[in-house]
């Protein structure tokens, strides 16, 4: 099947950076790209949806300017998260549509665990 | 309420047992209808998906889909302690379905 690669897997950041996240379509062409944010526990909460060379649509609740994401590239989104503060410590996944067997299927990464200090 | 019900478990069955996990919804534009299974720390894979009512097998694993009660259930036959993982079902639906929608996602616990 098609393979998601996120980097990197695991970081620790000081409070006040930046941290930036990659996820990588390696083998296919990803038209469309989701970032989620999932709690110990809990489901997987939808962060924003990116199209290549547009905007993201982030949902409700989301901040934009404090979680930067841009899809440069077919194969390429990047999240950053801007100023991190301990509550943003997380686990961070992508999930990419684009090389499935059905319209939407998703391919995920492996997941980027964020821990601010 | 939720538009997806799935109860977090945990759940805990002895190697070789049947596993019966189910999810509830209430959006009747969900299309294709999905499991995905999830290790400690890792992105989901998925395991089985379906577009119409009724059921569908591979290996150890049916997914099945009754569209007119809205209720989903995914079987594990002969479950193994590497079956041991959360799983999560998930709806897809909206234009060029673009939309998905996770249930909160089971643990399942396979004891040898």
């Amino acid at each position: 099947g098609a393979v998601v690669s996120q980097h990197p897997s695991r970081v620790i950041c000081k409070s006040g950076t930046s941290v930036k996240i990659e996820c990588r379509s390696l083998d296919f062409q990803a038209t469309t790209m989701f970032w989620y944010r999932q709690f110990p526990k809990q489901s997987l909460m939808l962060m924003a949806t990116s199209n290549e060379g547009s905007k993201a649509t982030y949902e409700q609740g989301v901040e934009k300017d404090k979680f930067l994401i841009n899809h440069a590239s077919l194969t390429l989104s990047t999240l950053t998260v801007t100023s991190a503060h301990p509550e943003d410590s997380s686990f961070y996944i992508c999930s990419a549509t684009g090389g499935g067997a059905f319209p939407g299927e998703l391919f995920f990464g492996e997941g980027s665990r964020l821990t601010v200090l | 309420q939720k538009e997806v019900e799935q109860d977090p478990g945990p759940l805990s069955v002895p190697e070789g047992a049947i596993v019966s996990l189910n999810c509830t919804y209430s959006n009747s534009a969900f299309q294709y209808f999905m499991w995905y299974r999830q290790y400690s720390r890792k992105g989901p894979e998925l395991l089985m998906y379906t577009y119409s009512s009724g059921n569908k097998e591979d290996g150890r694993f049916t997914a099945q889909v009754d569209k007119s009660s809205k209720y989903i259930s995914l079987f594990i036959r002969d479950s193994q302690p590497s079956d041991s993982a959360t799983y999560l079902c998930a709806m897809l639906w909206g234009g060029g379905y673009q939309k998905v929608t996770f249930g909160t996602g089971t643990k399942l616990q396979v004891i040898p």
